[in-house]
């Protein structure tokens, strides 16, 4: 079974502060997406990177960043958190067209 | 990108057929259309992936009109389980590019 793992399930961060969110995968990958998920908004894909130090912006990328330094690990970093990203953050990977997805991080900024 | 659309809940009874539709009329050429099933506290789980007519496996089936501007994903006899929030996506992901563009999710309630 392919496994996704979250640095943390739950997260409270303070405004202005930086913060890393990590994502681990164990089967090899090529593809790693983060989204964030909203009520009533659905996903909404932020970044995504098909390759080691390769990224691509999705819909949403204001305000985040990515880093991608070895094929199993894709990292979300807020630079300066604000209280409007506050939300649920997804990471996933893909094989053909299955996406796996972690369990999420509900991140609260104050 | 793709834009979908998806009807934001409904109720059905235990034992029943549920039918789910997503609309996303400028779907491209290379687009396919994926399910997603969701509980609460967990992330999306993968159900089914069609690009055109009918596609079945031991959960569901998926069925894409000719014109794929819309797409209904079908669940049999659900049970109480099956309450859950489905998301259609639509997009590429065979060749790992971001155009993906996901409903936003159609809250199933099963009732017994």
């Amino acid at each position: 079974d392919v496994k996704v793992t979250q640095s943390s399930r739950y997260l409270v961060k303070r405004t202005g502060e930086k913060v890393f969110l990590e994502c681990v995968q164990d089967m090899d990958h090529e593809n790693m997406f983060w989204y964030r998920q909203d009520p009533g908004l659905g996903l909404r894909l932020i970044y995504f990177s098909y390759d080691v130090k390769m990224k691509e912006k999705g819909d949403i990328p204001e305000g985040y960043s990515v880093s991608r330094e070895k094929k199993e690990r894709f990292s979300l970093i807020l630079e300066s958190a604000s209280t409007n990203q506050t939300s649920m953050y997804l990471c996933a990977t893909s094989l053909g067209g299955e996406q796996y997805f972690g369990p999420g991080t509900r991140l609260t900024v104050t | 990108l793709a834009k979908t659309t998806q009807p934001i809940s409904m109720d059905s009874y235990e034992g029943q057929e549920v039918n789910i539709t997503c609309s996303h009329n400028n779907i491209a050429t290379n687009d396919y259309i994926t399910w997603y099933q969701q509980f609460p506290s967990q992330g999306p789980r993968f159900i089914i992936q069609g690009y055109k007519t009918k596609v079945t496996n031991e959960v569901a089936s998926l069925f894409i009109p000719a014109d794929r501007k819309s797409s209904t994903l079908s669940l049999p006899r659900v049970s109480l389980s099956d309450t859950a929030v489905y998301y259609c996506l639509v997009g590429d992901l065979h060749y790992g590019n971001n155009r993906l563009a996901f409903g936003k999710g159609n809250q199933v309630v099963v009732i017994p």
